[in-house]
């Protein structure tokens, strides 16, 4: 069975410098690996997805991720924090031999704050 | 276009009462889903639906029921309210060719 596991429940960082957020996967395939944001009191929005192409992911807003198979790991990244930034971020893994139901698997979150 | 529509916004339950839930897309998504989100957890899936009149159980199906008469609307049935149902409900939709899935703004139900 496949699991991501988040490395921090909260990150803190000033405006103007990088943000990193962590995220372990296991899962014995080739996984597709996601990053949603949720803002306070809103739904999920997609930030960018991992689907086995290129391993360096290109997101919305100025967020990047690496999938690097060796550490099992896909961290988020983004050079420059902007106070709209802060939200909760869930990794999310999707089982490649679920062709069924293709439900997705969420990890436990990561607040992330801005300072000014 | 709306997306993924979610009412309720928020509601308070007394235990025992029951609720449904509404969930609609206008995406002509076949798959359809709803998740529950407890505090400081990630989403866990109660319910699945890959097309009208088809449904399954996810992790968590105690407590609820589903149907899907239609390919837009995927409604979330309560029976009997428990405070171990307090949380925020989420429903989402893809197409089946795709693995991102599209959310709503969740429902935020307390039951007391």
């Amino acid at each position: 069975a496949q699991s991501v596991t988040q490395l921090d429940s909260h990150v803190s960082v000033s405006e103007g410098t990088p943000v990193l957020l962590r995220c372990n996967y296991s899962s014995s395939y080739s996984p597709s690996l996601f990053w949603y944001v949720q803002h306070p009191n809103k739904g999920l929005q997609l930030l960018l997805k991992y689907t086995s192409a290129a391993t360096l992911v290109k997101g919305i807003n100025g967020f990047e991720a690496e999938f690097k198979k060796s550490e099992t790991s896909f961290h988020l990244t983004k050079p420059s924090a902007h106070m709209s930034d802060a939200a909760e971020y869930f990794c999310v893994v999707r089982d490649p031999k679920d062709t069924g139901r293709r439900a997705l698997t969420f990890g436990s979150g990561t607040r992330l704050q801005v300072q000014p | 276009n709306a997306g993924v529509t979610q009412t309720p916004k928020f509601r308070i339950l007394k235990i025992g009462q029951s609720m449904t839930l509404q969930c609609a897309q206008d995406m002509n998504h076949n798959y359809m889903y709803w998740y529950r989100q407890d505090p400081g957890m990630g989403l866990k899936l109660i319910y699945y639906s890959v097309g009208a009149g088809i449904t399954d159980k996810g992790e968590v199906p105690n407590g609820y029921n589903v149907s899907r008469s239609t390919t837009e609307d995927f409604p979330l049935r309560l029976e009997l309210a428990a405070p171990s149902q307090t949380s925020v409900y989420f429903c989402a939709s893809r197409r089946g060719v795709e693995d991102t899935q599209y959310f709503g703004p969740g429902t935020r139900l307390t039951v007391l």
